[in-house]
């Protein structure tokens, strides 16, 4: 069964700082990977999605993750941290074979310190 | 705007009532899910509809059930409401299971 592991439920960055949040996923199969944004009171955005193509996915608002097989990680990056950053952030998983729902990780939620 | 809607936005309602919460899903996506989000819980699945039939079930109360119509809008029932239910009830949808899923706004339930 896949599974995704999020680690860190809190990132605090300055404003202007590299953004790093940490995900990894244990898969049977090469997955589909997520990265989705939650802010307050509001419905999850996606981001991102790697779907084997590139391994250096850009996704929106500056945001990239880097999908990395040997290390089954597929870590959110931001180079330069903005205060409108401050959410939640969910990674996700999906097998290519894809007849499972997505498997959604528990969360870092990102505070940005001006 | 995503494209999923939910109705109502906010419910308040008092232990042991029964309420049904709505969703419409964007054009042409033919599944549907539904989470629950509490702080305590996180995110959690609930269930999942594809084109009218139940594809898969997550962590779902049998006081809670779910249906979609041929029209593809969902339905979400919960009953013999408790303190405890009161969460954000998200509805999520997709083209196939599987590949992204895009949530709608929730509906915040309020159980008195």
């Amino acid at each position: 069964a896949q599974s995704v592991t999020q680690l860190g439920s809190h990132v605090s960055v300055s404003e202007g700082a590299l953004v790093l949040l940490r995900c990894n996923y244990s898969s049977s199969v090469p997955p589909y990977l997520f990265w989705y944004v939650q802010y307050p009171n509001q419905g999850l955005q996606l981001l991102l999605k790697y779907t084997s193509a590139a391994t250096l996915v850009k996704g929106i608002n500056g945001f990239e993750a880097e999908f990395k097989k040997s290390e089954t990680s597929f870590h959110l990056t931001k180079p330069s941290a903005h205060m409108s950053d401050a959410a939640e952030y969910f990674c996700a998983v999906s097998p290519i074979s894809g007849n499972t729902p997505l498997v959604f990780g528990k969360g870092t939620r990102l505070s940005v310190i001006a | 705007d995503s494209g999923v809607t939910q109705t109502p936005k906010h419910l308040i309602t008092a232990t042991g009532q029964r309420v049904t919460l709505r969703c419409s899903p964007r054009s042409g996506d033919l599944s549907v899910y539904w989470y629950q989000q509490s702080l305590d819980q996180g995110l959690q699945f609930l269930i999942q509809y594809y084109n009218g039939e139940e594809r898969a079930k997550g962590n779902i109360l049998e006081r809670f059930s779910a249906q979609q119509f041929p029209d593809l809008h969902s339905e979400l029932n919960l009953s013999s409401l408790e303190l405890g239910d009161s969460a954000l009830y998200f509805c999520a949808s997709s083209v196939e299971q599987g590949t992204e899923q895009y949530f709608g706004p929730g509906t915040r339930l309020t159980v008195t």
